[in-house]
């Protein structure tokens, strides 16, 4: 079935580090691609989505590109600040599809 | 503020109690869904529903009902809760299908004693 795997956490970076955070996937057909962020205490947000191959996703900084020919969606920032600080998510949904699959998720620390 | 509203935020309840989350949106969402979180075990989806009045389950429905009587209004039932239930539970909704991307609500903290 499909999946969606990402690098364990926890990440610690200093603050302007430059962050990434693997995640690759596994699935039947052309899903779209999504980077959801959780901050402490609160419900997941949608930070970037991208849905067909090459398509790059961006929003506050954080950029991923859609790779079919490697099935991945690494999600990258040049220069991280405290504010960052959450678990972040990578998940995938089919076209037309109920359902999203999420990876475990990966808790990123920054310090000041 | 447009969005998902869950409520209650924070519940502790004794085993063999019911309760019902009840989870509304403002966004003429036509898709609604129920997911717990856990230490280690990611989001698990629960239950879910692609317009009024349906409902079908997800990875782990045993021990929970739902209903969509009304196109913004998502409500997640416990009949007889379990410590096993303990979690914090997390409504989302989208406008289509799914891979429109979700909106979710803040969360409600159950602990079942």
């Amino acid at each position: 079935g499909d999946s969606v795997t990402q690098m364990e956490g926890p990440v610690t970076l200093s603050e302007e580090a430059f962050l990434t955070i693997n995640c690759t996937y596994t699935a039947t057909g052309y899903p779209s691609l999504f980077w959801y962020v959780q901050y402490p205490g609160e419900g997941l947000q949608l930070l970037l989505k991208a849905t067909k191959a090459d398509d790059k996703g961006s929003n506050k900084g954080f950029e991923a590109t859609y790779r079919k020919e490697t099935t991945s969606f690494h999600l990258e920032k040049g220069s991280v600040q405290v504010s960052d600080s959450a678990v972040y998510f990578c998940a995938l949904a089919n076209t037309g599809g109920f359902k999203t699959i999420f990876g475990a998720g990966t808790r990123l620390f920054v310090k000041a | 503020n447009a969005g998902v509203t869950q409520t209650p935020k924070f519940r502790v309840l004794k085993t063999g109690q019911s309760m019902t989350l009840l989870c509304a949106q403002d966004m003429n969402h036509e898709y609604m869904y129920w997911y717990r979180q856990d230490p280690g075990m990611g989001l698990r989806l629960i239950h879910y529903s692609v317009g009024e009045g349906t409902t079908a389950k997800g990875e782990v429905p045993d021990g929970y009902n739902v209903s969509r009587l009304k196109k913004q209004n998502f409500l997640l039932g416990l009949e007889s809760a379990a410590p096993s239930q303990t979690s914090v539970y997390f409504c989302a909704s989208s406008s289509r299908g799914a891979d429109y991307g979700y909106t979710f609500g803040s969360g409600t903290r159950l602990t079942v004693v």
